[in-house]
């Protein structure tokens, strides 16, 4: 069956800090993964996804299939980045049929 | 970008009245859709795929004939919460799947009392 794991549920970083959200997977074939984000009153929205291998907004995400892991990272947080981030993943191509992590909010301390 | 509606927002009914829900792909054809609920803190979780001109599939544990679906034309699919009970309190999100992603909708909080 498949898992996604956010362990953590909420996570708070000072401005200019690193940031990593965790995200971990469980899946028996080749899936692919995603981050998506969810800005205050705002809809959910596509942050990135693994097969693209792009920065967005300054964040980057390394699939790591020995630790089946798809970790979200940024070198310096900006306060404009608290949002509610989740990790998602689709074992179909093309993000059909996704599955999501349980989330992490993200704040990003001024 | 590709941007998706839904109708109503919020909505409040008695309990064992029935409400639908409109999903609209604005400027662009979704052959499918997707049907979301979220609990709060919890995350979202599919509930059903609609696809046009054809049956919804439903995951496991959703009743469809409790949560009917119908994806009539490129741009709109429909739920509806049949006789609704206190339990189906919710938040309900739909997308539209496109080339790469999901465009999502910004959801419909419903309220059963």
């Amino acid at each position: 069956a498949q898992r996604v794991t956010q362990p953590e549920k909420l996570l708070s970083v000072f401005k200019g800090a690193p940031v990593e959200l965790k995200c971990n997977y469980s899946y028996s074939g080749s899936p692919e993964l995603f981050w998506y984000v969810q800005y205050s009153r705002q809809r959910l929205q596509l942050l990135l996804r693994h097969i693209s291998r792009e920065s967005i907004k300054g964040f980057t995400a390394d699939l790591n299939k020995g630790e089946t892991s798809f970790h979200l990272k940024k070198p310096f947080a900006q306060e404009e980045d608290s949002a509610m981030y989740y990790c998602a993943l689709s074992g179909l191509p093309g993000a059909n049929n996704l599955f999501f992590g349980t989330g992490t909010r993200l704040t990003v301390i001024p | 970008g590709a941007v998706v509606s839904q109708h109503p927002s919020w909505v409040i009914c008695k309990s064992g009245t029935s409400v639908k829900i409109e999903c609209r792909s604005l400027d662009f054809q979704a052959t499918t859709m997707f049907w979301y609920r979220q609990f709060p803190k919890q995350s979202l979780m599919l509930m059903a795929t609609s696809n046009e001109g054809s049956k919804a599939t439903y995951e496991q544990g959703v009743e469809k004939d409790k949560f009917l679906i119908n994806h009539a034309s490129l741009t709109l699919s429909t739920l509806t919460v049949t006789s609704a009970h206190p339990e189906d309190s919710s938040f309900y999100i739909c997308s539209a799947r496109g080339v790469v992603t999901q465009y999502f909708g910004p959801g419909t909080r419903l309220l059963v009392l």
